[in-house]
């Protein structure tokens, strides 16, 4: 049963490129969630997605990020026009329908980006 | 400002020893989690403890909830060099916008031997 699967495991972008993080959730999940983390700090929620719906995107920054979770497929977190202030670890995380309550998080082993 | 933050920022002890990490947060909650974080990888799920429980054990683990206080504490006892990671607690709290964990600062263990 694998867990939840990210890649690719480091990402190196120029200032301007687009950045494509994929997740694929652990199989039966349904709930999806990316996180970003900087250096010796905690995680920052970013994006919480259902299949082919965003729940809160509350802590995702209005503009160049966007993310989606299709009905077939990987979720995709996509970076448009990279910074260097983009430079992080990005990390997915799936749970199963919780009938309400929110149940432990599997992570994935995160992409790092790194725009130079 | 964080939901969740940790307590110490950094601890170093010896095995054998005992470690506790404490957990602060602002608002209600319905539960409440800590996570372990070795270098460079994802966060691993170590303990869920309900608003209505006090105290929950999982093998070397204790986690206390004092909602009163607004904190919880996790407790590693007779601590080895392998439990050597960052720690962080998380708050679940059900929102209009659905559910999700808000994390907080995190302590960095480390056990030598």
């Amino acid at each position: 049963n694998a867990g939840v699967m990210q890649n690719p495991r480091h990402l190196v972008r120029r200032r301007g490129q687009e950045a494509r993080l994929r997740c694929s959730p652990v199989k039966g999940h349904s709930h999806v969630y990316w996180y970003r983390q900087l250096p010796e700090e905690g995680l920052k929620f970013m994006v919480y997605l259902q299949k082919e719906n965003i729940i809160d995107e509350s802590g995702m920054p209005k503009e160049r990020f966007s993310a989606e979770f299709p009905k077939e497929g990987p979720s995709i977190l996509r970076i448009q026009q990279v910074v260097r202030g983009d430079s992080a670890a990005y990390f997915c995380a799936s749970s199963p329908i919780s009938g309400g309550e929110v149940l432990g998080y599997t992570f994935g082993s995160g992409t790092r980006l790194t725009v130079v | 400002s964080q939901q969740g933050e940790e307590d110490p920022q950094a601890l170093s002890i010896q095995e054998g020893e005992n470690a506790t990490m404490n957990c602060s947060y602002k608002t209600s909650i319905n539960n409440l989690q800590w996570y372990r974080q070795n270098s460079g990888r994802g966060l691993v799920h170590l303990i869920l403890i309900r608003s209505n429980e006090r105290e929950k054990h999982s093998g070397r683990l204790r986690v206390t909830l004092d909602t009163s206080k607004k904190s919880s504490s996790l407790l590693i006892t007779a601590s080895r060099a392998a439990d050597t990671a960052s720690y962080f607690c998380a708050t679940a709290i059900l929102t209009g916008g659905g559910n999700k964990l808000t994390f907080g600062t995190g302590t960095q263990l480390k056990v030598e031997l």
